[in-house]
């Protein structure tokens, strides 16, 4: 039972294009929402996070949109780069700052970008 | 610096026998974590320690232990290993363990046959 759905499973997009990653949460406990981008051989780094007292989170060309009544988030790149093709993750956890939280991930989505 | 290093990067382990997956960090991080990659399956918790001394079970903890003797180490063993153990391994830690930011290692491929 896969907590944090995500898609598409893999995405195509051309330099300077916008790529978008969805994910989906049914848990409405669930009160933080990071996005990871993971390069080839090496481990996931956060790339940008959102807690839901807000729909949109901006950090350069990385936007999180948040729809909360929909239980959706997801991840746009704008002017997308061949050097942002990698994996990304989405997750979610609950319960800030109430004790230790754990962190459930989607299942990826490979971005190539193509020259 | 250094950050989390792991050993190997990568084995090849015959059925059964028991292997150890290190982790260090040097970031003075409470919380540390022990995740399995899979292909369409993404990044699922195995095991995981918010301070040194304790340990906890995560989503995928069958066939896994692990221990904190100190803040720094966190070893992964598996007793006897199994083929469906084949994923690569990734330890990460963090501050709290309160909703903040995972420092990955580079992960270990472990291939058991």
């Amino acid at each position: 039972q896969q907590q944090v759905k995500q898609s598409p499973q893999s995405l195509i997009v051309q330099k300077g294009g916008i790529s978008i990653i969805n994910c989906a949460y049914e848990n409405t406990a669930f009160d933080y929402f990071p996005w990871y981008q993971q390069f080839p051989g090496k481990g996931p780094a956060l790339l940008i996070a959102i807690r839901p007292d807000v729909s949109e989170k901006k950090e350069g060309r990385f936007t999180i949109s948040f729809n909360k009544s929909a239980k959706q988030f997801s991840l746009h790149i704008m002017d997308s780069q061949p050097g942002d093709s990698a994996t990304y993750f989405c997750a979610a956890s609950r319960g800030a700052n109430t004790g230790f939280q754990k962190l459930v991930f989607g299942t990826g989505t490979r971005l190539l970008v193509s020259p | 610096i250094a950050g989390i290093t792991q050993a190997p990067t990568s084995q090849i382990l015959a059925a059964g026998r028991r292997m150890t997956l290190r982790c260090t960090q040097d970031m003075r991080h409470n919380a540390m974590y022990w995740y399995r990659q899979d292909l369409g399956l993404g990044l699922r918790l195995i095991h995981y320690s918010n301070t040194a001394g304790t340990t906890g079970k995560g989503e995928v903890p069958d066939g896994y232990s692990v221990s904190r003797a100190n803040t720094d180490d966190f070893p992964l063993t598996l007793a006897s290993a199994v083929p469906s153990q084949t994923s690569v391994y990734f330890c990460a830690s963090s501050e709290t363990g309160q909703n903040e930011k995972l420092f990955f290692g580079s992960g270990t491929q472990l291939s058991v046959l």
